[in-house]
């Protein structure tokens, strides 16, 4: 099974909001990603953890806090966005060995008022 | 640093007709490669991947892609378009794994793939 689920499918909130994404893989994968997608453009990276450990942060706002309670879990925690944060966010998930492939989520459409 | 390009934003074949889909890398070392496929409001689903054991791979759904060094190109082919197979195209490249654990995939900006009857 490659199954990465993400939850919700659709939020709209407005920038005082919080709200958080979920995401979930029972692969046995060790590495898992944030990718966020605005329309036409590829994924852009946001963060990694492998083992449960933030190892990437791409620069991104503050705004946006990641978090790795296991190694099944993954969320994104969002306070105060801005309507340019608009866009397709994306899980991901590796094996995190010499298989470099990653698994994606269908996604969360995120809509900022 | 690594990076692909992949030539024409959008192509557009008949229903049958052959699907070519271009793709060029630039690495230092070996490169690991990947097609992934993403239909509308979708996920990315991963069509193939070459990681060094042989030139040609086979994927999902009927299309291959041939690695080839002196042309650092890993073209994805199908022999015949089917309907269904409309949608965005992304050829990526890995790096060769970040010390802590993970990778970093490096996505070329896409192709629009339009089949028509």
């Amino acid at each position: 099974d490659t199954e990465v689920t993400q939850t919700p499918k659709h939020l709209v909130m407005g920038m005082t909001n919080k709200k958080s994404l979920k995401c979930e893989q029972h692969m046995g994968h060790r590495a898992m990603y944030w990718y966020k997608q605005k329309a036409k453009k590829p994924p852009e990276l946001m963060f990694v953890y492998s083992y449960e450990k933030l190892s990437i942060n791409e620069s991104v706002p503050s705004r946006f806090s990641p978090e790795c309670p296991n190694s099944s879990l993954l969320n994104l925690h969002l306070h105060a966005l801005q309507p340019e944060d608009s866009a397709l966010y994306l899980c991901a998930s590796s094996h995190g060995g010499t298989t470099y492939e990653q698994y994606f989520g269908p996604g969360t459409r995120l809509t900022v008022t | 640093a690594q990076s692909v390009t992949q030539l024409g934003s959008h192509v557009s074949v008949s229903e049958g007709a052959l699907v070519l889909l271009r793709c060029n890398y630039s690495s230092s070392v070996p490169p690991y490669l990947f097609w992934y496929v993403q239909y509308p409001n979708q996920g990315l689903q991963l069509l193939l991947k070459y990681t060094s054991a042989a030139t040609l791979v086979k994927g999902i759904n009927g299309f291959e892609a041939e690695f080839k060094k002196s042309e650092t190109s890993f073209h994805l082919t199908k022999p015949s378009a089917h309907m269904s197979d409309a949608a965005e195209y992304f050829c990526a490249v890995s790096d060769q794994g970040l010390t802590g654990g993970g990778n970093k995939l490096t996505f070329g900006t896409g192709t629009q793939l339009k089949v028509e009857l």
